[in-house]
C-alpha cells in the first residue's frame, strides 16, 4: 500500500532563515505530487504541483520554491523566510486518472518568528 | 480560473440534527468533485467523490452529496449528525488531470 511521509512535523524558524521541507511517497511510481498551505479560514491553497521529475508548476507567486529531485521526493524550500510563511504545509500525491482522489500526508506546522 | 466556494465557515449543530454544507464551483467543463474531512489531529481523508453516473453519491459514515450540474453545486448532507462528526470539511473540484482545487473549508461543531 502507498504511504506518504513529511518531515519535520513541526518547525520554528527565525525570519530570514532558509527552509527545506521534505515529502516522500512509498508504494507507487510516477505520482503527481502537490504542496498545499492550510491557513485558518482560507482552506487549502495549492502552492506547487509536479507531474514528473524536474517538472514543477507554481500556482501562486511567493517566497517559496519547490523541487522534485527524485520520482517520489518533493521538496519545498525558501531562501529567506517571512513572517507570512507561517502555516500548515501539506504534501499530497495522486495520479493523472481524473477519477482518483489525492492522498495527504500528516503535514508540517511551520512557525516563523 | 477554477474556484470552489464554501459559504458556511462555521456550522454549529446539536446531535441528531440534519446537516447540509454548501459547495459551489466555477468551471464549465467536465469536473470531478470531492469532499474531504479533517478530524481534529488527523490527516485529511476522502469522504466521497463524484466522477460520473448517479449524481447522488454515498460516502463513508452516512454522508452523501448531490451533484447538480445546472447549479454548479455539490452539497454535502447527513440526515443525523453525531458528536464524532466534529471536523473541518473541504469541498474540492478537479478540472484537469493534474490539479484539484479546494474550497476554504467549513468547520462543523456538534454539541453533545
Amino acid at each position: 500500500s502507498q504511504t506518504i511521509h513529511q518531515w519535520p512535523a513541526t518547525l520554528v524558524q527565525p525570519v530570514g532563515s532558509p527552509l527545506s521541507l521534505e515529502c516522500t511517497v512509498e508504494g507507487t511510481s510516477n505520482p503527481n505530487l502537490y504542496w498545499y498551505r492550510q491557513a485558518a479560514g482560507r482552506g487549502l491553497q495549492l502552492l506547487f504541483y509536479s507531474v514528473g521529475i524536474g517538472q514543477i508548476s507554481s500556482e501562486v507567486p511567493q517566497n517559496l520554491s519547490a523541487s522534485r529531485p527524485q520520482d517520489r521526493q518533493f521538496i519545498l524550500s525558501s531562501k529567506k523566510l517571512l513572517l507570512s510563511d507561517s502555516g500548515f504545509y501539506l504534501c499530497a500525491w495522486g495520479t493523472s486518472n481524473r477519477n482518483n482522489e489525492q492522498f495527504f500526508g500528516p503535514g508540517t506546522r511551520l512557525t516563523v518568528l | 480560473a477554477q474556484s470552489v466556494s464554501q459559504h458556511n465557515h462555521h456550522v454549529i449543530l446539536s446531535e441528531a440534527a440534519s446537516l447540509e454544507l454548501g459547495c459551489n464551483y466555477s468551471y464549465g467543463g467536465t469536473v470531478n468533485l470531492f469532499w474531504y474531512v479533517q478530524y481534529p489531529g488527523q490527516h485529511l481523508q476522502l469522504l466521497l467523490k463524484y466522477f460520473s453516473g448517479d449524481p447522488l453519491v454515498k460516502g463513508i459514515k452516512g454522508f452523501e452529496a448531490e451533484f447538480i450540474k445546472s447549479k454548479f453545486s455539490f452539497n454535502l448532507r447527513k440526515p443525523s449528525v453525531q458528536w464524532s462528526d466534529t471536523a473541518e470539511y473541504f469541498c474540492a473540484v478537479r478540472s484537469s488531470a493534474s490539479k484539484i482545487i479546494f474550497g476554504s473549508g467549513t468547520r462543523l461543531s456538534i454539541r453533545p
